[in-house]
């Protein structure tokens, strides 16, 4: 079974840096989806960045771009140009392509924006 | 895109009591449904998940049952709550493995 590790329990940056959160994966699938979601204070699940990983080319999404390294197993977040309103907890999660398996989360990674 | 509403968001019930949270999702058809339960400080534990009407695989053993009685309904519930079933709760659907899951607001319970 796929597995997901955060290795991070919490992190915190200063407003306007850059901060990056790790995530690695076990895998015996060549093709998969991977994804980050935050959640802040309201609980609710937000994407932040998807990426396939057929795709060579790193995802990005404004602030967010993702270090993809399908041989390690590593799929990072970076936020560069930090915010408060990047405070919450991050997910990183693996889906597999075959048939409706569901996602597979991370523990998360609490990260805090110092002013 | 699709929209997840849910209900209640707040719930406080005794302990024995049961337990109904609804999800009804909007923007497309023949989703796949989930339901995740985040206790306090931890990850998202995969509850239950359907990929049609009728049809639902629970991944944990607990005091916790799920109906999909129509295409975009998705219910949870229990006959007699447990302190522990205490937690947050996420609606979450997609349209298949290549497609992003997404979140609904959750639902908050606590069991006193």
């Amino acid at each position: 079974a796929q597995t997901v590790t955060q290795s991070q329990p919490e992190m915190s940056v200063q407003e306007a840096e850059t901060v990056t959160l790790s995530c690695t994966y076990d895998t015996s699938e060549s093709d998969y989806y991977l994804f980050w979601y935050k959640q802040p204070p309201s609980r609710q699940m937000i994407l932040v960045i998807r990426q396939e990983a057929y795709k060579q080319q790193n995802a990005t999404e404004n602030r967010f771009s993702v270090n993809f390294q399908k041989a390690a197993k590593s799929f990072s977040l970076k936020i560069s140009d930090s915010q408060l309103g990047d405070a919450a907890m991050y997910f990183c999660a693996y889906r597999s392509p075959r048939g409706n398996t569901p996602l597979v989360f991370g523990k998360g990674t609490r990260l805090s924006v110092i002013a | 895109s699709q929209t997840i509403h849910q209900w209640p968001a707040t719930l406080v019930q005794p302990v024995g009591s049961p337990l109904s949270l609804e999800c009804t999702v909007e923007g497309t058809s023949n989703p796949n449904l989930y339901w995740y339960r985040q206790a306090a400080g931890r990850g998202l534990q995969l509850l239950f998940y359907s990929v049609g009407i009728g049809q639902i695989s629970s991944e944990v053993p607990q005091n916790l049952s799920a109906s999909r009685p129509q295409d975009r309904q998705f219910i949870l519930s229990s006959k007699k709550l447990l302190l522990s079933d205490s937690g947050f709760y996420l609606c979450a659907c997609d349209r298949g493995p290549g497609n992003t899951i997404y979140f609904g607001e959750g639902s908050w319970l606590t069991v006193v």
